[in-house]
């Protein structure tokens, strides 16, 4: 199964508003990262938080990752229309590299 | 940040063909990649992990026979997918990790290829 969960599956706001996004996993990690998807497109990398950092900013983007519950959750404040896409949680453990993906939330601003 | 190439954008191919798709990294060397597969609506799933020069290896329920990949040098990975069946139809997705890279850094993704198999 997957490694990660995410909630909201789906959630929808009104530009300027803020949106968050959790995502939970199952073992442990070396990192997180956030990834955003606009339709059909690939996936472009957000943010990675390392295992022993509790939370990082990177413009409107906030994380935060609690390691003793496994979540994380992706704020993004102010929200504008062009925010609007997929947002997928991937977890990066052992030694391999290679990242599990969460269940991803769809997130529509509206103009 | 790092470029990937994947070609084609799209392909609509018969039941029962075979259909290659490129990924390239145009400004670094990639030791190692991975290949997506995602249906609509859904999250990714890992098919497979490869390294330069070594055999593919694969994720639980993939077939290797049928997902023929060959990552021949450090800038070239290509998934073929053989004997296409429609419920092959997906969208697939490769991705690199730079050469440099520790496991404490981001994948670099290609923009995906949509597969319709009719």
């Amino acid at each position: 199964s997957q490694q990660g969960e995410e909630d909201p599956q789906a959630l929808s706001i009104q530009e300027g508003e803020n949106a968050t996004m959790n995502c939970s996993y199952k073992t442990s990690i070396n990192n997180l990262q956030w990834y955003r998807q606009n339709s059909g497109r690939g996936l472009v990398h957000l943010i990675l938080i390392r295992s022993n950092e509790r939370e990082k900013h990177s413009g409107r983007l906030r994380v935060t990752l609690d390691t003793s519950k496994k979540s994380s959750s992706l704020l993004i404040t102010a929200s504008r229309a062009a925010d609007t896409a997929s947002y997928f949680c991937a977890t990066d453990f052992g030694n391999t590299g290679k990242l599990i993906f969460g269940q991803g939330t769809t997130l529509q601003v509206k103009p | 940040g790092a470029v990937v190439s994947q070609h084609p954008s799209w392909v609509i191919c018969k039941s029962g063909t075979s259909v290659k798709i490129e990924c390239r990294s145009l400004d670094f060397q990639a030791t190692t990649m991975f290949w997506y597969r995602q249906f609509p609506k859904q999250s990714l799933m890992l098919m497979a992990t490869s390294n330069e020069g070594s055999k593919a290896t694969y994720e639980q329920g993939v077939e290797k026979d049928k997902f023929l990949i060959n990552h021949a040098s450090l800038t070239l990975s290509t998934l073929t997918v053989t004997s296409a069946h429609p419920e092959d139809s997906s969208f697939y997705i490769c991705s690199y990790k730079g050469f440099s890279s520790s496991y404490n850094s981001p994948l670099h993704f290609g923009n995906g290829t949509r597969l319709t198999v009719t």
